[in-house]
């Protein structure tokens, strides 16, 4: 199985500042098609996950411009350009290459 | 807009089987996959399996492999966890998601306990 490892795994931001999470797998996520299947998603107090990033760094329908995803290969990184209070919550990365799909640990994001 | 509906709360015994429910809506759910996800107390998301809805074609991960099966109802643009032989480790909400977790359910806790 691919491990995916997050870090760090929590992050207290001041408002308004930004936030960059890293997410490491122990092996090249780039699939036999020639894409990165690496998507990062947000999970809310209470909420289900939401995708957030897809294919490492394509956002998807209505999630602000404030999050860029980026990397490639084993390394990836999302940043929030300027933390806001509902982006409050756990986020994570998740490889779609291979099955099983896996989960990195979870990075908490909280208000300083 | 897509929706996945899924069944209420379960409280089972230990050695009990649960089913849970998805129903999906706002897409084609006969030409699409679905994963099913749980996330235990304080614990990261762990994948369970996935289906694809075309074929019935399914695929495991080995930690639940022996004690899952997850089917779907085209008909009813349904997809279907169940688990068996439930132990109190089993204790978590799950969660179905469609395609690459674009969309995901509003999550069903289930609690194992005697």
């Amino acid at each position: 199985d691919i491990v995916m490892t997050q870090t760090p795994l929590s992050s207290p931001v001041t408002l308004g500042q930004p936030a960059s999470i890293s997410c490491r797998s122990n092996q090249s996520l780039v699939h036999s098609d020639g894409n990165t299947y690496l998507s990062w998603l947000q999970q809310r107090p209470g909420q289900p996950p939401r995708l957030l990033i897809y294919k490492i760094s394509n956002r998807f329908s209505g999630v602000p411009d404030r999050f860029t995803g980026s990397g490639a290969g084993t390394d990836f990184t999302l940043k929030i350009s300027r933390v806001e209070a509902e982006d409050v919550g756990v986020y994570y990365c998740i490889q779609g290459t291979q099955f099983p799909r896996t989960f990195g640990q979870g990075t908490k994001v909280e208000i300083k | 807009q897509v929706q996945l509906v899924q069944s209420g709360a379960e409280v089972k015994k230990p050695g009990a089987s649960v089913k849970v429910s998805c129903k999906a809506s706002g897409y084609p759910f006969n030409r699409s996959t679905m994963h099913w996800v749980r996330q235990a107390p304080g614990q990261r998301l762990a994948w369970m399996g996935w289906i694809n809805a075309v074929d019935g074609n399914t695929k495991y991960s080995q930690k639940f492999q022996d004690r899952v099966t997850i089917t779907r109802d085209t008909s009813a643009s349904t997809a279907y966890m169940e688990l068996n032989s439930l132990r109190s480790e089993d204790t978590a909400v799950y969660y179905c998601a469609v395609g690459a977790f674009d969309y995901w359910g509003q999550g069903t806790l289930v609690t194992v306990s005697s």
